[in-house]
């Protein structure tokens, strides 16, 4: 059974950093694209990051280019997400899923909430 | 990028059929077919129903269709059911070092 479970959110204040992982069981996850697609509350979709399957090329949406950035360990069969200079605005539930543009995979979710 | 264009709400009685539409431009739905769409129940997590314009993922119902005419996309759900009542998105590939598009999204209510 393909199956992503994240880990990593929580309470933090503005400016801070959080680290999201993403573990992978089920698939050769060192063949996919993978990303990181967040639902801020009440809100829609919005795919933040990608990665190709060797780590080496990644894209950003334009909100988090300089401040997020994506990686993965394909040893550990593992995605990354590094999140610094957080804003209230990055509040969501961030999502793992496989796939540059179409995910058919997709983790539970875990919220991040930036609060004073 | 901007998001793709979907009507905030749908609703339909059990048993009918309705169709939800998705508008982009030339650059994403209009220049490829690689549409999804996804189905959402409230506090899980998005479910592919849909892929390139027309494609249903194993297990997924022959009641959910989808197609595409130009900048528009669009998904049918037949015969309605209560458990099809859910948020529905759909996405494009909107060309190479890009992270594709949402649309807003469309509740769908069956009445």
């Amino acid at each position: 059974e393909m199956q992503l479970v994240e880990s990593g959110g929580g309470l933090v204040q503005p400016g801070g950093s959080l680290r999201l992982s993403c573990a992978v069981s089920g698939f050769t996850f060192s063949t996919y694209w993978m990303s990181w697609v967040r639902q801020a509350p009440g809100k829609g979709l919005e795919r933040v990051a990608t990665v190709n399957e060797d780590g080496n090329e990644k894209f950003y949406v334009d909100s988090v280019k300089g401040r997020f950035a994506i990686s993965r360990d394909n040893a550990e069969n593992s995605l990354y997400l590094q999140m610094n200079g957080l804003r209230a605005e990055d509040t969501a539930v961030y999502y793992c899923a496989r796939g540059q543009h179409t995910s058919v995979v997709w983790g539970q979710g875990t919220l991040v909430t930036v609060s004073s | 990028q901007s998001a793709l264009t979907q009507p905030p709400s749908a609703s339909g009685s059990p048993g009918q059929s309705v169709t939800i539409s998705c508008t982009g431009t030339s650059s994403d739905v209009g220049g490829y077919n690689y549409v999804s769409w996804y189905q959402q129940h409230p506090g899980k997590a998005p479910k592919l129903i849909i892929s390139e314009v027309t494609k249903r993922p194993s297990g997924v119902p022959d009641r959910f269709s989808g197609s595409k005419s130009g900048n528009t996309a669009s998904l049918t759900v037949s015969g309605l059911q209560a458990d099809d009542e859910a948020d529905y998105y759909c996405s494009s590939y909107s060309g190479s070092h890009t992270l594709g598009v949402f649309g807003g999204g469309t509740k769908l209510t069956v009445l």
